[in-house]
């Protein structure tokens, strides 16, 4: 079975730094991996993914994710923080076959400083 | 192009009723998945359906139910409500059943069980 494990439950910067949210997953086979993003009282906001082939992963609002597999992450960065950004971010994991459920992590809650 | 419709997005209910809730995917969209989201358990798969089938079924009592029409509109069912159900349940469309394939969120209903 599948599982997401994202380090810090609440990472704060302040506007302008880098922001780097940790993601490492568990998966007995090669994954397809997520980013989500979500705002108070709305619903999960695709950010990225990584199915196949190149392993750096540029999403939305400048953020990017680098697939690793020796190291079983997908670490989310941007390189300086607006404070839209802020927001909670969800790493997911999914595999292939005939198991389409999103696995989730428990979320990282990021809060951009003035 | 509409995105995934949820209704209603707020409802309340006491210990005992049942409730239905309602999921519009995006048009062309044919797979729908539902999750639960608390606090204390972070996102949880409910269940997917495709083609009007079940597909995957998460880890929860049989009192969470769902089905899916031929227009693929879906909608879940909770019988016997109880306070721990009180949550977010968000609805996710994709194209099909794929991996790789992105799921789009709707807004969530939030249920309250007093």
């Amino acid at each position: 079975a599948q599982s997401v494990t994202q380090l810090g439950s609440h990472v704060s910067v302040s506007e302008g730094a880098l922001v780097l949210l940790r993601c490492n997953y568990s998966s007995s086979v090669p994954p397809y991996l997520f980013w989500y993003v979500q705002y108070p009282n709305q619903g999960l906001q695709l950010l990225l993914k990584y199915t196949t082939g190149a392993t750096l992963v540029k999403g939305i609002n400048g953020f990017e994710a680098e697939f690793k597999k020796s190291e079983t992450s997908f670490h989310l960065t941007k390189p300086s923080a607006h404070m839209s950004d802020a927001a909670e971010y969800f790493c997911a994991v999914r595999l292939g076959g005939s198991n389409y459920k999103l696995t989730f992590g428990k979320g990282t809650l990021l809060t951009v400083n003035p | 192009k509409a995105g995934v419709t949820q209704t209603p997005r707020y409802l309340i209910k006491t210990r005992g009723q049942q409730v239905t809730l309602s999921c519009s995917p995006i048009s062309g969209h044919r797979s729908v998945s539902w999750y639960q989201q608390t606090p204390g358990q972070g996102l949880q798969f409910l269940f997917e359906y495709f083609s009007e089938t079940q597909r995957n079924k998460g880890n929860f009592p049989g009192r969470f139910s769902g089905r899916q029409f031929s227009n693929s509109r879906s909608e879940m069912n909770v019988s016997t409500l109880e306070l721990g159900d009180s949550a977010l349940y968000l609805c996710a469309s994709s194209l099909a059943p794929r991996g790789y394939n992105e799921q789009f969120f709707g807004p969530g209903t939030r249920l309250t069980v007093l």
